[in-house]
């Protein structure tokens, strides 16, 4: 299956530690997203990359949070010096293009105690 | 600023009933919609997408409409079966930018 994948599945840390998430897209997509998803709601925009270009992110995000996407490749997303309202599920998407349907992985569930 | 509303109470349908789910939006006009499935612990799944262009897609028991007077979508789906319950999103392409914007989601439960 070449499918988007996501690492770690789930996340376990103590406020204040930073962590990093691992997405790895469909080869040939362009477009990544990343979505922050809590129980109940919709998955909730992060930010997107076309090739290795962040084009926008959130304006509900804080300084805390990068992602990155070197060579256009796979793609990490940082939170420093997490707090318990960062935990969800963040999940990752990719698309072949603008317009294309997103391809999401099963995300990663991140509790923050 | 940009909204997209769905049911926000879960929806119960008798199997072998049409499920009829709703997306509604406000504040700009996108290029297209999508809709998308999303089952406990794992990522959404592409369903159908329609162009703005477009008033009605078919997918299987599935069929999406697009009006974009009323600014709204519905998604059918026809002969429901338990298997079809899940959590069912809608997607919108942002306002002057290309981001994908999801709804809140509806929860659909198909009676047996």
């Amino acid at each position: 299956d070449t499918g988007v994948s996501q690492d770690p599945r789930h996340k376990i840390t103590k406020r204040g530690q930073n962590v990093t998430f691992r997405c790895d897209p469909i080869s040939e997509h362009n477009r990544l997203y990343w979505y922050r998803q809590t129980l109940g709601q919709g998955p909730e925009f992060l930010t997107y990359f076309q090739n290795e270009a962040q084009l926008e992110k959130s304006r509900l995000l804080s300084d805390r949070f990068s992602a990155e996407r070197p060579k256009g490749s796979f793609s990490t997303l940082e939170i420093q010096r997490t707090e318990q309202g960062d935990s969800a599920m963040y999940l990752c998407a990719s698309s072949l293009s603008e317009s294309s349907p997103l391809h999401f992985g099963n995300g990663t569930r991140l509790t923050v105690t | 600023s940009q909204k997209i509303e769905q049911n926000s109470e879960a929806l119960n349908i008798q199997e072998g009933k049409t499920a009829t789910l709703t997306c509604n939006y406000t504040n700009y006009s996108p290029a297209y919609l999508q809709w998308y499935r999303q089952d406990p612990g794992r990522g959404p799944v592409f369903l159908l997408l329609i162009r703005e262009n477009e008033k009605e897609k078919r997918k299987e028991r599935l069929k999406v409409t697009f009006d974009t007077t009323l600014k709204q979508s519905l998604f059918h789906i026809t002969a429901s079966q338990p298997a079809d319950s899940a959590t069912y999103l809608c997607a919108l392409d942002g306002d002057r930018d290309d981001k994908i914007i999801f709804g809140k989601g509806t929860r659909l439960h198909i009676l047996p």
